[in-house]
């Protein structure tokens, strides 16, 4: 069974701090894995794609990386506004179609 | 901008009484799917609907129906909310659903209070 666990649950950084924010994932044959920014109150906003282990992916102070087992998505030089939870998700292994499965996300605070 | 609205943001509804939330989506997708998502919880899916034909999670509640009248909308309907029910209630598109490693694109949500 797919299985995708984010750690920490949540972070506290300073303005300026980096850090890395961690998926982890069990899927036979990994067809995508998506990493999601949602603000309170808000729904999801796609954030990547990356399709195979050694790809990453940049935007803005964010980089996701890939590898046969986990993801990342580093965070550099936060600023407040970098503030959010930042869900991970792969899609499904069966013949499904394209259904995906959530971690429970990382919940991103960023201090002044 | 293209994109996919949920109306209303808010809704508050009486134990037991039904209630509809919308979903509208000018990105021509073919997939729409709905999403349970409670206080800091993954989002879950309850159904999606590629074209016309309708495919429930096994794990969603009778209580839960949808309505796909044309491309562009997409109706959630709870028959007799209960208190457990109160979630946030995400709706998403997908350009195709065999494709791989297309992103699936969110609305803001309808947050759904039961008194």
């Amino acid at each position: 069974e797919d299985q995708v666990t984010q750690s920490p649950e949540a972070l506290r950084l300073q303005e300026g701090e980096s850090s890395s924010l961690n998926c982890s994932y069990t899927v036979s044959g990994l067809r995508g894995l998506f990493w999601y920014r949602q603000d309170p109150g808000k729904g999801p906003e796609f954030l990547f794609t990356l399709y195979s282990a050694g790809e990453e992916k940049e935007k803005e102070r964010l980089k996701a990386t890939l590898t046969k087992k986990e993801s990342f998505l580093h965070i550099t030089a936060p600023k407040p506004e970098d503030s959010a939870t930042y869900l991970c998700a792969v899609r499904r292994d069966n013949n499904a179609g394209n259904m995906l499965t959530f971690g429970g996300g990382t919940r991103l605070m960023v201090k002044p | 901008d293209a994109m996919v609205i949920q109306n209303p943001r808010y809704q508050v509804t009486q134990f037991g009484k039904p209630v509809t939330l919308s979903c509208s989506q000018t990105l021509n997708h073919n997939v729409m799917y709905w999403y349970q998502q409670k206080s800091s919880q993954a989002p879950k899916l309850l159904f999606h609907y590629y074209d016309k034909d309708f495919n429930n999670e096994a794990d969603t509640p009778d209580n839960f129906q949808s309505r796909r009248p044309n491309t562009s909308f997409c109706f959630l309907d709870i028959r007799s909310p209960g208190l457990g029910d109160a979630a946030m209630y995400l709706c998403a598109t997908s350009s195709a659903l065999w494709a791989d490693y297309q992103p699936q694109h969110f609305g803001d949500g309808t947050r759904l209070s039961i008194l």
